[in-house]
């Protein structure tokens, strides 16, 4: 069973501050994806990435997939009360194209104090 | 409709009974996923359906758990004599082929006292 490990678990800052948070496993992904979810809500989708040592920027959030494809990191700078969250990292393993049964991390619960 | 559907938003059952969540994907999306969202605990996957192949229900946790998806279209998880331990969110999303992403639903909330 390939694991995702997330760190921080929680995380609480001042508005204004940069934070980065990682996703880290021993397994190789096909892709990655990291969703925020807010409370009784589903996650939503803020990227994929799917090329080691890939950058994509979202705004003011920067997500990396490692270049061995095992690990990723989510940047934001000067973090908003708006992106208080539930930060999740998900992996796929590719089967005939199609990622299905993405592996999800515990997640980061990102709170940011105005 | 515009997003995916879930039904009931909040189910409150007592230990021993069945109960059905039902799933409403976005029309189109081909694949349909449950996952199983418990406290402090990351989404964990209970079964997949994709068009009209044979579903992968290699994450259900027991035989109380199973699930059908009618005319590819909308699906309902049922939970037979539920458990304390079955309490979670239960997430539904959809996806088109080939596009990496889910779309989830809002959830049901279920609740075994």
């Amino acid at each position: 069973t390939q694991l995702l490990e997330q760190s921080p678990q929680f995380l609480s800052i001042q508005e204004g501050e940069n934070l980065t948070v990682y996703c880290n496993s021993s397994s190789v992904f096909s892709s990655l994806q990291w969703y925020r979810q807010e409370p009784g809500e589903g996650p939503v989708l803020l990227v994929t990435v799917v090329t080691g040592g890939e950058v994509k920027k979202l705004k003011r959030l920067t997500f990396q997939f490692g270049d061995a494809r095992k690990d990723s990191s989510l940047h934001i700078t000067a973090a908003q009360p708006g992106d208080t969250g539930l930060y999740l990292c998900a992996g796929a393993r590719d089967s005939g194209g199609s990622n299905y049964k993405l592996t999800f991390g515990k997640g980061t619960l990102l709170t940011v104090n105005p | 409709g515009a997003g995916v559907s879930q039904s009931p938003s909040n189910k409150v059952t007592e230990k021993g009974k069945d109960v059905e969540l039902r799933c409403d994907p976005i029309s189109g999306h081909t694949a349909l996923y449950w996952y199983r969202q418990s406290l402090g605990q990351g989404l964990e996957f209970l079964i997949y359906f994709q068009g009209n192949s044979a579903p992968d229900k290699s994450g259900l946790p027991s035989d109380r758990f199973s699930a059908e998806r009618t005319g590819g279209s909308v699906s309902t998880l049922t939970i037979q004599r539920t458990q304390q331990e079955d309490s979670a969110v239960y997430l539904c999303a959809s996806t088109k082929r080939g596009v990496s992403g889910y779309t989830f639903g809002s959830g049901t909330r279920l609740t075994v006292v």
